[in-house]
């Protein structure tokens, strides 16, 4: 059973619009949420996360929205530049602590 | 220099061969963590260790073994490789003092074949 789901594996966007990447999760125990990127033949880098108190945080490009109700989150990037092309995952822990659970991944591609 | 480097990068055995695969960090940090991916799949956690003396399963941890040598240092073992751990595997770092939210330094991956 998927505790965190991204439903699109993949997304193209063009270069300088917005790019949007949804994540849902199942566990209401999760309190704290991160997004990592991935380059192919590398491991992935830390993003940007958020507490389940907030529900923005920002920073620069990169704003993650949380909507606990919905068990919803999402990661918008502004403006979509190549460099971001890349695997995104959704990623959830309890306590801050143990380990993350992780989504299968959206493969972000930015069109000329 | 890599903080969190992993070796070997890629690694092609047979199945019943005992392997091991290695994870240092210069970071400094606490706790350490090993994941696999599969292709299409998001990373499982397999074990994690809070500091050299905590050993913790995580959720797919049948089939391996760690040790935690030192505070930099995290061993993945498989003692009996088979087909369906063939997989990347990744090593991770955090930081308890200045953490907020659990942000985990991954390792470059380990790519495991098991014939």
């Amino acid at each position: 059973d998927q505790q965190v789901k991204q439903n699109s594996p993949s997304l193209s966007v063009q270069e300088g619009r917005i790019s949007i990447l949804n994540c849902d999760y199942t566990n209401s125990m999760f309190d704290y949420f991160l997004w990592y990127k991935k380059y192919p033949a590398e491991g992935p880098t830390f993003l940007i996360s958020i507490s389940s108190i907030k529900d923005k945080n920002e920073d620069g490009r990169f704003t993650v929205f949380l909507n606990k109700s919905a068990k919803h989150l999402s990661l918008h990037i502004v403006p979509s530049q190549p460099g971001d092309s890349a695997v995104y995952f959704c990623a959830a822990s309890v306590g801050g602590a143990d380990g993350l659970t992780f989504g299968k991944g959206t493969h972000l591609i930015i069109q000329p | 220099d890599a903080d969190v480097t992993q070796t070997p990068r890629n690694r092609i055995t047979k199945t019943g061969k005992r392997i091991m695969l290695e994870c240092s960090q210069t970071k400094g940090h606490d706790r350490m963590y090993w994941y696999r991916q599969d292709p299409g799949l998001g990373l499982r956690l397999i074990y994690y260790s809070f500091d050299v003396k905590d050993i913790n399963k995580g959720e797919i941890s049948d089939g391996y073994s760690v040790s935690r040598q030192a505070q930099a240092k995290f061993s993945l073992s498989l003692e009996s490789a088979i087909p369906n751990q063939t997989a990347l595997y990744f090593c991770a770092t955090s930081d308890d003092r200045t953490s907020k939210y659990n942000e985990q330094f991954f390792g470059p991956g380990t790519r495991l074949t098991v014939l």
